[in-house]
């Protein structure tokens, strides 16, 4: 079975742009959850999609702002780039999110770098 | 507010040897607890899950224990060897929120 996958790997962008980024879970997995993770704050929670609805959300600005397809691919996109957005971004896929079994498998994250 | 904490920062520890890794969570109302592996600037690979009714898991050289009620889970791993040079970060799913929260890692280097 493929792994959880991010596209792009790396991107730089520059101030005030907004950027994209995918997340394609591993086959059958209906949740996909976001985490930044800088040298500072560690890995902090985004926001979790299950099933194309948003079901928890972390303290992140409203400029940070995510999707899920029917097929359980998610998006995730950030508006008005700021610097301090310059981060690793990792997606993680289970199951179903909410429950005592279910182990979180992330993706290998896509680098973002905001000048 | 769940804070996950882990003690050591850093370790550097021979070929071969035992060790442990210490992580501590804050709120007990956790449904369960992964360990992950992180290679430097690479995503997270899951190590073992426990859950909150558990009081253990194993895989390999690699055990890892959970006691809820002091808020304490230890990660051991046995005969160590360069290839397990990573960061080790724990991880508790906190039953509001539906999230992991995170310590901050543990980053070992094993030398040869």
């Amino acid at each position: 079975k493929a792994g959880v996958t991010q596209t792009p790997r790396y991107l730089i962008k520059t101030r005030g742009q907004q950027v994209t980024l995918s997340c394609s879970p591993i086959s059958g997995h209906r949740s996909v959850s976001w985490y930044q993770q800088t040298p500072g704050q560690g890995l902090q929670f985004l926001f979790e999609y299950f099933s194309e609805t948003q079901r928890n959300k972390g303290n992140f600005p409203g400029r940070f702002s995510g999707r899920q397809f029917s097929n359980s691919r998610s998006e995730m996109n950030v508006s008005t780039l700021e610097l301090g957005d310059s981060a690793l971004y990792l997606c993680a896929s289970s199951l179903r999110v909410g429950t005592r079994e279910e182990t979180q498998y992330f993706g290998p994250g896509t680098r973002l770098l905001v000048l | 507010k769940q804070e996950v904490t882990q003690i050591p920062a850093a370790l550097s520890v021979p070929e071969g040897e035992n060790l442990v890794l210490n992580c501590s969570f804050t709120d007990s109302a956790i449904y369960n607890l992964q360990w992950f592996r992180q290679d430097p600037g690479k995503g997270l690979t899951s190590l073992l899950l426990i859950q909150s009714s558990q009081r253990e898991q194993t895989s390999g050289r690699l055990n890892a224990s959970l006691d809820k009620s002091s808020g304490r889970s230890t990660l051991y791993i046995a005969a160590s060897q360069p290839g397990d040079s990573a960061t080790y970060l724990c991880a508790v799913f906190h039953n509001q929120g539906g999230k992991l929260i995170f310590g901050q890692g543990t980053e070992l280097s094993v030398k040869p």
